[in-house]
């Protein structure tokens, strides 16, 4: 069965800082892969997404980055965090069969973000 | 791009009465709806879906409804109870590989 796993679960960082949270996929092979923000108490915005290795689609600029280096592992930096990027952080990945997207989406356990 | 609207986006109900959650979207391509169930610090469970060539779809005490003329479509969660109490997000997709768009979530407080 396919697992998903991120990491760190919480972090506490101060402004200015880097950042790295790193996602891996199990038990599947050329998944889409996902990165969500949520900020407290409010919804989930999609910030990148990625089809393939060293293939990254953001959705929102910001003061973030993501690469694929690959197939089943997704990372989320950032040179300089602001106080902004605090939030819960979520890796999902779907499932792709015979070039269809499935469009089921399956989150990490989450990663708690807080810039001081 | 497309939108989702979620209403209400706090629901209290008595335990053992029904609770109902609407969203609309806007892309009349769209032809995938789940819903998912967030408790507090956890991550996004999905708890059933609907596709576009179904009206409805029922699992247990939860059913989802769609009614692709209006473009909504609905959470039915009947005989509540206490572990029911959650956020709840609708979300929306026409199969593209940028996922789903998510509606803002409703908090669901199950009252004893």
């Amino acid at each position: 069965s396919q697992t998903i796993h991120q990491w760190p679960a919480t972090l506490v960082q101060p402004v200015g800082s880097p950042l790295s949270l790193e996602c891996t996929v199990e038990g599947t092979s050329n998944p889409n892969l996902y990165w969500y923000r949520q900020a407290a108490g409010r919804g989930l915005q999609l910030l990148f997404y990625s089809v393939g290795i060293g293939q990254i689609s953001s959705e929102v600029p910001q003061n973030l980055s993501a690469s694929r280096p690959q197939d089943r592992q997704f990372i989320l930096s950032s040179k300089k965090l602001l106080l902004s990027d605090s939030g819960f952080y979520l890796c999902a990945w779907t499932a792709v069969r015979a070039g269809v997207y499935t469009g089921e989406l399956f989150f990490g356990e989450g990663s708690r973000l807080t810039v001081l | 791009g497309e939108n989702v609207e979620q209403h209400p986006s706090t629901l209290s109900v008595q335990e053992g009465d029904s609770a109902v959650i609407k969203c609309t979207y806007s892309d009349s391509a769209s032809n995938y709806f789940p819903w998912y169930k967030q408790e507090l610090g956890k991550r996004p469970q999905l708890i059933i879906d609907i596709r576009s060539n179904v009206g409805e779809k029922k699992d247990q005490r939860i059913a989802v409804t769609l009614n692709k003329t209006a473009k909504h479509f609905s959470l039915h969660i009947t005989e509540t109870q206490p572990e029911d109490s959650a956020v709840y997000f609708c979300a929306a997709s026409e199969g593209g590989a940028d996922g789903l768009t998510f509606g803002k979530g409703t908090h669901l407080i199950i009252q004893p």
